[in-house]
């Protein structure tokens, strides 16, 4: 197994320009979600979904979009990216879509926007 | 609102000194705790949860309801124990909440 695969590694934008972050598993999880780390603040949530058709807000969602169409992957859509939005982003899942499952994260996408 | 506090954003320690990374919980309900761990170039990973009462690499954690607290603790730093701690809080129906951790170095 693979775990949790995301891609790309690095990525760098210019304002204004809108990408998607990838996130795949292959551990038939049913709850997948998205955080953010900066330095300081710590993993803030971002959004997440305990099952295909199901997402919802964490708590910095604002210039995110994301959907889970399949039970494997979970993209995460900037629309139009800021300098704000520079970070390490990283996807995690678990089995169950109890939110107390341990967590399962991928290696991160480490994003700069200028 | 659901909170963690890791009052202490670095932590440096001799190799071999006692190691206790703090962390407090604000929830009135029955919570379960967590630490997860970020060694350089890898993933983050569970550590420890309260509810299995384990030792894993050395380190325990001991929930106290009182002082709302789940500190991390160790007898004996080793350098590889140098890596990134979160402590975070799952409270029933809503997604962990993450403290904003604590940086652990393990000076030889």
């Amino acid at each position: 197994n693979a775990g949790v695969t995301q891609t790309p590694k690095f990525q760098v934008l210019k304002t204004g320009q809108s990408m998607t972050l990838q996130c795949a598993q292959d551990m038939n999880h049913e709850y997948m979600s998205w955080y953010r780390q900066d330095p300081g603040m710590g993993l803030r949530l971002i959004h997440y979904s305990v099952g295909a058709g199901i997402t919802d807000q964490g708590e910095v969602p604002n210039g995110y979009n994301v959907s889970r169409s399949t039970t494997e992957d979970f993209p995460l859509r900037l629309l139009s990216a800021a300098p704000s939005q520079t970070s390490v982003y990283f996807c995690a899942s678990s089995y169950s879509a109890l939110y107390n499952s341990p967590l399962h994260f991928g290696n991160g996408t480490r994003l700069t926007v200028t | 609102a659901q909170r963690v506090t890791q009052p202490e954003k670095l932590l440096s320690v001799f190799k071999g000194a006692p190691v206790e990374l703090k962390c407090n919980y604000s929830y009135s309900g029955s919570p379960e705790l967590f630490w997860y761990v970020q060694y350089s170039r890898q993933r983050l990973q569970l550590l420890l949860r309260h509810i299995s009462r384990e030792s894993i690499k050395g380190f325990t954690a001991d929930l106290n309801k009182g002082e709302t607290s789940f500190h991390l603790k160790k007898p004996f730093a080793q350098e590889e124990d140098s890596a990134m701690y979160y402590c975070a809080l799952y409270s029933g129906n809503t997604p962990l909440v993450f403290g904003k951790g604590t940086r652990l170095s393990v000076i030889a």
